[in-house]
């Protein structure tokens, strides 16, 4: 059984100020983990992905991830925020059969 | 080179009406896979595909539901009697092989009315 959870639903933060979205995640085994963005009517973006290799995992567009397995967390960071970075993110657990978290929507203040 | 592509992009049919949902995977990919994300909720599982096997399809709701790919490629997914609750955007995604990472396609929008 797998699972992840977002721990907020909405994160409002000012341009050019540090981004932190929370996710913790259940698995039976060794999980892959995920981070998708999905822009207003876009389609979903893979951002950055976890196979256990390196714990701290870069993505795209400045965003990188750490995973702690004690803790079993896999928040996404990113130093300074951009405008372009609005948008939904999701939080991602599996191999196949993906688990989606319920999604955190980041707005980005001017 | 080509992401993958879903038709059509918006769908509006009548409760109790069969659809067809269409996804064209990137070239190359031999597992293919269909979520439903209803509105302010992540996407949910229903089923994926090896080749053109169904090899996991534990994620559909009921028998409503089917879906198929008979050359390995284009995947249709149908829903027959139709209910509002369908109401979703369906995605539709693919990988090289299973387990890798999955792209996905910018989606159909069902309304049930």
């Amino acid at each position: 059984a797998q699972s992840v959870t977002q721990l907020d639903s909405h994160v409002s933060v000012s341009e050019g100020t540090p981004v932190l979205l929370r996710c913790n995640y259940s698995s039976s085994y060794s999980p892959s983990l995920f981070w998708y963005v999905q822009h207003p009517n876009k389609g979903l973006q893979l951002l950055l992905k976890y196979t256990s290799a390196a714990t701290l995992v870069k993505g795209i567009n400045g965003f990188e991830a750490e995973f702690k397995k004690s803790e079993t967390s896999f928040h996404l960071t990113k130093p300074s925020a951009h405008m372009s970075d609005a948008a939904e993110y999701f939080c991602v657990v599996g191999r196949r059969a993906l688990t989606f978290g319920s999604g955190t929507r980041l707005q980005v203040q001017p | 080179g080509a992401g993958v592509s879903q038709t059509p992009s918006n769908k509006v049919t009548e409760k109790g009406k069969y659809v067809e949902l269409r996804c064209d995977p990137i070239s190359g990919h031999t597992a293919l896979y269909w979520y439903r994300q209803s509105l302010g909720q992540g996407p949910e599982f229903l089923i994926y595909f090896q080749g053109t096997g169904a090899a996991d399809d534990s994620g559909l709701p009921n028998d409503r539901f089917f879906a198929v790919r008979p050359e390995g490629s284009v995947s249709t997914l149908k829903i027959q009697r139709t209910e509002r609750g369908d109401s979703a955007v369906y995605l539709c995604a693919s990988s090289l092989s299973e387990g890798d990472t999955q792209y996905f396609g910018p989606g159909t929008r069902l309304t049930v009315l």
